[in-house]
This record gives C-alpha cells, sequence and structure tokens, in this order.
C-alpha cells in the first residue's frame, strides 16, 4: 500500500510567495525524497535527506525532516511560475522500493 | 547526469493488442528497475520490480500475466500490456537507480498508453 501523505494537496499563490507542502509517511526511513512533476511529464528528482539529516537546502528549496513525527515538508521560496506543477514526496519503503506520497499541486499564479 | 529514457511517449492500440513498452538506462547500469502508473492527477503506485536476469516482483493486485515484464540485460526493462483494454490506459513511468551515484532514483518520461 501507498504511505506517504502530502498536504494540502492542492496550493494555490501568488508569485513571489513562498509555499509549504508537508508530507506525512508511516514506516520507518532510510530516506526521504521529494520529486516535481509538470503535467504529463516524468518525475523530476529534487532533493534527498537522510534520515539522519534534519534539514536541507537547495537552492530556493529548503526540505526538514522530522523521524519522530514521520513528517517532511518542502519550503519553496520567491515561488515563480515555472514552479507550477505537482510535487510529490517519496520514501523508501522495504525491499529498497520508493512509495510515493499522493502529491500537492501547486499552482503560482503571475 | 544520469539518465533514464523511456519510448514510446505516446501510444493508442486497440483493445485485445499488446503494447511493449521500454525502459533504458542511458548512462548507468541498472540491475533493479521499477514501473509505475499513474492515473489522471493521482499519485504513482508502484506495480512491480524488475530485476535483471530474473522474474519481476509484483505487488499485490497487479496481474503478471497481464503486465509482461523483461529485464534482460543492465540497461533494459521493457513492460507489455497484453491483451489491452480500455481500463489499461494510463500513464506508465519506469525508474531506475543509481547505486554508484548514492542510490538516487531517475525516471523515465512516461509512456501515456490510450486503449481505444
Amino acid at each position: 500500500s501507498q504511505q506517504g501523505e502530502e498536504d494540502p494537496q492542492a496550493l494555490s499563490i501568488q508569485e513571489g510567495e513562498n509555499a509549504t507542502m508537508n508530507c506525512s509517511y508511516k514506516t520507518s526511513i532510510n530516506n526521504l525524497q521529494w520529486y516535481r512533476q509538470n503535467s504529463g511529464r516524468g518525475l523530476v528528482h529534487l532533493i534527498l535527506i537522510r534520515s539522519n539529516e534534519r534539514e536541507k537546502h537547495s537552492g530556493r528549496l529548503r526540505v526538514t525532516l522530522d523521524t519522530s513525527k514521520k513528517s517532511s515538508s518542502l519550503l519553496i521560496t520567491a515561488s515563480r511560475a515555472a514552479d507550477t506543477a505537482s510535487y510529490f514526496c517519496a520514501t523508501d519503503g522495504g525491499g529498497f522500493k520508493t512509495i510515493f506520497g499522493a502529491g500537492t499541486r501547486l499552482f503560482v499564479k503571475a | 547526469g544520469a539518465v533514464v529514457s523511456q519510448h514510446p511517449s505516446r501510444v493508442i492500440c486497440k483493445s485485445g493488442t499488446s503494447v511493449k513498452i521500454e525502459c533504458r538506462s542511458l548512462d548507468f547500469q541498472a540491475t533493479t528497475m521499477f514501473w509505475y502508473r499513474q492515473f489522471p492527477k493521482k499519485s504513482l503506485m508502484l506495480m512491480a520490480t524488475s530485476n535483471e536476469g530474473s522474474k519481476a516482483t509484483y505487488e499485490q493486485g497487479v496481474e503478471k500475466d497481464k503486465f509482461l515484464i523483461n529485464h534482460a540485460s543492465l540497461t533494459l526493462s521493457t513492460l507489455t500490456v497484453t491483451s489491452a483494454h480500455p481500463e489499461d490506459s494510463s500513464f506508465y513511468i519506469c525508474s531506475a537507480r543509481d547505486l554508484e551515484r548514492g542510490g538516487e532514483l531517475f525516471f523515465g518520461e512516461g509512456s501515456r498508453l490510450t486503449v481505444l
């Protein structure tokens, strides 16, 4: 079964604002990854955070991980219209599999 | 960087025919590849794990006779949708891990299957 629930399911913001997406998961993990998907396209890897890390930055992206709460957040600062996409968190499940959450659809208005 | 190539990107077929989708790792070897299915505005559902040189491991509820997976080499896995029906219409995405790059998962661009 899928694990990883993102919230919100959909988010609409103005260009320049920050966007925060959250992800919760159910089992222990080795790492958690965030991916982006433009409509009808494949996934692009954004950032990986390991279970022993609490925060990671990459450009305008900031990811946090709280293993005690089994949750992660993705913050996109100074959003742009080009950031409009769906964002998924994914966790390493058992047997070397990656399990995806339901995703957050982000819409950034110019 | 590492690239996973998926082909075809779009395919339309008639009910009852079979369709093959290829997934290639272009600059790394992948002993394991993964096949996902994605319904509109939904997340990715893992269908099966493709293992080079051995049988694929299917997730619960996925018909292995319907979705045939062959991982004949370290750079190629194929998914064949057999006797396709309209309900098989979906977006199929493959991925492969590059163990030399810390196990990062790279995805193909996906294949949109439409069964008439």
